[in-house]
């Protein structure tokens, strides 16, 4: 069982375009964060969200903590070439869970291809 | 700063071969992790380290040792290769977390993708 689903698993899209994309549970979480991934390279962490309901941005990105703590969404405006990669949410194991507590865990991703 | 290197870039082994992921980080970060990632999927932990001579499993430890004898460097041992480890591999560090709820930043090395045949 995934603990945390992203979605879309695929996105394509022109440049200039705005995308949303997900990331989802059932459990509750004290904070997220979301990774960008491009080819080749390992994640670099874009925000961490704490507060339900919270709201970050981040240059053309926009980051929301939903209110319940179980979801988050990442808005892209105006995307560009350069958005192109593998966007991670990941969040604290939560203690209910079990196995290695504290340590994150990851959703499988939403791979973003923007084009030109 | 060089961050956090991973040695090798990629490798291909035969099935029951050995080998020693390295793993090196110049922040003096007391926390290290080791994940892989399969196509498709997100980054699994195998072991993380919270100091020098401490270790301990994460989700997907079978497989494969750690040791941490210096805060800098934390190798990964696949002792007996099977394709099931094909995957890339990446090392992590942090510093400690101070609040329990809130992570710190991951900063992560670039991986070692590893196929084996």
């Amino acid at each position: 069982t995934q603990l945390l689903e992203q979605s879309p698993q695929f996105l394509s899209i022109q440049e200039g375009e705005n995308l949303t994309v997900y990331c989802n549970s059932s459990s509750v979480f004290s904070s997220l964060q979301w990774y960008r991934q491009e080819p080749g390279e390992g994640p670099v962490l874009l925000v961490t969200v704490v507060t339900g309901g919270e709201v970050k941005k981040l240059k053309r990105l926009t980051f929301q903590f939903g209110d319940a703590r179980k979801d988050s969404s990442l808005h892209i405006t105006a995307a560009q070439p350069g958005d192109t990669g593998l966007y991670l949410c990941a969040g604290v194991r939560p203690l209910n869970y079990g196995g290695s507590q504290g340590n994150l865990i990851f959703g499988k991703g939403t791979k973003l291809s923007v084009k030109p | 700063n060089a961050g956090v290197t991973q040695t090798p870039k990629f490798r291909i082994l035969k099935i029951g071969q050995s080998m020693t992921l390295q793993c090196t980080q110049d922040m003096n970060h007391n926390y290290m992790y080791w994940y892989r990632q399969d196509p498709g999927m997100g980054l699994k932990l195998i072991y993380y380290s919270v100091g020098a001579g401490i270790t301990d499993k994460g989700e997907v430890p079978n497989g494969y040792n750690v040791s941490r004898s210096t805060t800098e460097d934390f190798p990964l041992r696949l002792e007996l290769a099977a394709p099931s480890q094909t995957s890339v591999y990446f090392c992590a560090s942090s510093r400690p977390r101070r609040r329990r709820s809130v992570p710190d930043t991951q900063y992560f090395g670039p991986g070692t993708r590893l196929t084996v045949l």
